[in-house]
């Protein structure tokens, strides 16, 4: 079945820096994909849409300039955390369209999440 | 904007059935799916219905929609340990975006 490849699974960094996360599709190509966040005790929050060679459609409330989204080939999309604080610890969560198949149910496929820790 | 509800938290004897209940807003959902995920991991898709459906049975699991009260449910017979985890109720919207609930954990007692 198709699967998502979300990594690094867990990530420690300095307040200031900033963090990429990558999301692959590995058997099926996928013109988007899809950014979640998770807080504690909380729902996932969809944080913006990707979109393979445009720019991603971001959620009401997400800054585009801290989020930066790049979806540059059908299989890869990438979310980096610019100049992070500690209030962007979170777990992130990304999920693949797979437009080659069925497009039903199934078609969505969710990564393994990444847990960002900003110290 | 749309919503969709659940309880917190459910706790179950072993063995027992456990019922997950989950209401939505958006009247035009085409699909309706049940997460789990575990501690630590990711989303798996457990089961899914599509909106024209008011039944839907997978081994130990059924799914029940009303679709004029926008309720879901989600049933688990004969509940094992390894079931306790959170479960998310979800509805794809119509610009196919996913929306999630905040998620029930599900606590199991022996």
């Amino acid at each position: 079945g198709a699967v998502v490849s979300q990594h690094p699974s867990r990530v420690i960094c300095k307040s200031g820096t900033s963090v990429k996360i990558e999301c692959r599709s590995l058997d099926f190509q996928a013109t988007t994909m899809f950014w979640y966040r998770q807080f504690p005790k909380k729902s996932l929050m969809l944080m913006a849409t990707s979109n393979e060679g445009s720019k991603a459609t971001y959620e009401q409330g997400v800054e585009k300039d801290k989020f930066l989204i790049n979806h540059a080939s059908l299989t890869l999309s990438t979310l980096t955390v610019t100049s992070a604080h500690p209030e962007d610890s979170s777990f992130y969560i990304c999920s693949a369209r797979d437009e080659g198949g069925w497009r039903g149910a199934y078609g969505y496929t969710f990564g393994s999440g990444t847990r960002l820790t900003v110290v | 904007g749309e919503d969709v509800e659940q309880s917190l938290f459910l706790s179950v004897r072993e063995g027992d059935s456990s019922v997950i209940n989950c209401t939505y807003t958006d009247s035009s959902s085409t699909y309706l799916y049940w997460y789990k995920q575990e501690p630590g991991a990711g989303l798996q898709l457990l089961t899914y219905i599509f909106s024209n459906m008011d039944m839907k049975q997978d081994q130990r699991l059924t799914v029940l929609l009303n679709k004029k009260d926008k309720h879901l449910s989600l049933r688990i017979a004969d509940t094992q340990t390894g079931d306790s985890a959170i479960y998310f109720c979800a509805e794809r919207e119509r610009d196919d975006k996913i929306i999630f609930g905040k998620g029930t954990r599900l606590h199991i007692l022996p």
